[in-house]
């Protein structure tokens, strides 16, 4: 258990929907990242928050948003979505924002647009 | 822009036998390197990291890398394969900002 959860699990839901997925990062990490893994593109970076900042963006869809909370939890938020956002959908998080620090990942959230 | 390879989908061994899972990079500069493991249906689990030193890197569940400047490779190894080992295996390189590049994935199959 890397300490660091996501919810939830699974999450079936439409084209055109809109979800919101959660993410708690480990005690005293400040430092959250997105990452989507699927068949075809693989494990891809998305979004990093720092202690309530976004600092980093990769890959990330415009309708793709996240945000950083005061008690360090995120949210990414995935809206007008399509059948090719179906992933599963990493967060990880660090202690700081990026040096030698490894990254710790959460146990993913596995989407499903129909 | 830093980027890993991983040349393999698939790596078969038998248990009890000497695994390697290779990884080459492509940096400019210093590379600051990962090894992760994900198991069906779960996260990654991190391995090992190479930032710096000796080029022989030990991690957890008796991994080690062995870091290769001149032919720019971070093979992932073990002496001993076990049936548990059996996984998909992600190498990483921190990019120009903080966020990891991951190489495609091996799977790795031991077999009794």
């Amino acid at each position: 258990d890397s300490g660091v959860t996501q919810t939830p699990k699974h999450l079936i839901t439409a084209t055109g929907q809109r979800v919101t997925l959660r993410c708690s990062p480990r005690s005293g990490d400040l430092s959250v990242y997105w990452y989507q893994q699927s068949l075809d593109q693989g494990l891809q970076f998305l979004i990093q928050y720092y202690n309530g900042e976004e600092r980093a963006k990769g890959n990330i869809l415009e309708r793709f948003s996240a945000q950083q909370f005061p008690d360090l939890h995120s949210e990414l938020n995935l809206s007008s979505l399509e059948l090719g956002d179906s992933a599963l959908y990493f967060c990880a998080s660090s202690p700081l924002a990026g040096g030698n620090n490894e990254q710790f990942f959460g146990p993913g959230t596995r989407l499903t647009v129909l | 822009a830093q980027s890993v390879a991983q040349p393999e989908d698939q790596v078969n061994v038998a248990e009890g036998n000497p695994l390697t899972v290779k990884c080459t990079y492509s940096v400019s500069g210093n590379p600051y390197l990962f090894w992760y493991v994900q198991y069906p249906n779960r996260g990654l689990q991190f391995l090992l990291k190479y930032i710096t030193g000796d080029n022989l890197v030990k991690g957890s569940y008796g991994f080690e890398a062995e870091f290769n400047k001149s032919q720019t490779s971070f093979h992932l190894k073990k002496p001993s394969a076990l049936v548990s080992d059996s996984a998909l295996y992600f190498c990483a390189v921190r990019d120009s900002g903080y966020a990891l590049n991951f190489g495609k994935g091996t799977s790795l199959l031991v077999t009794p």
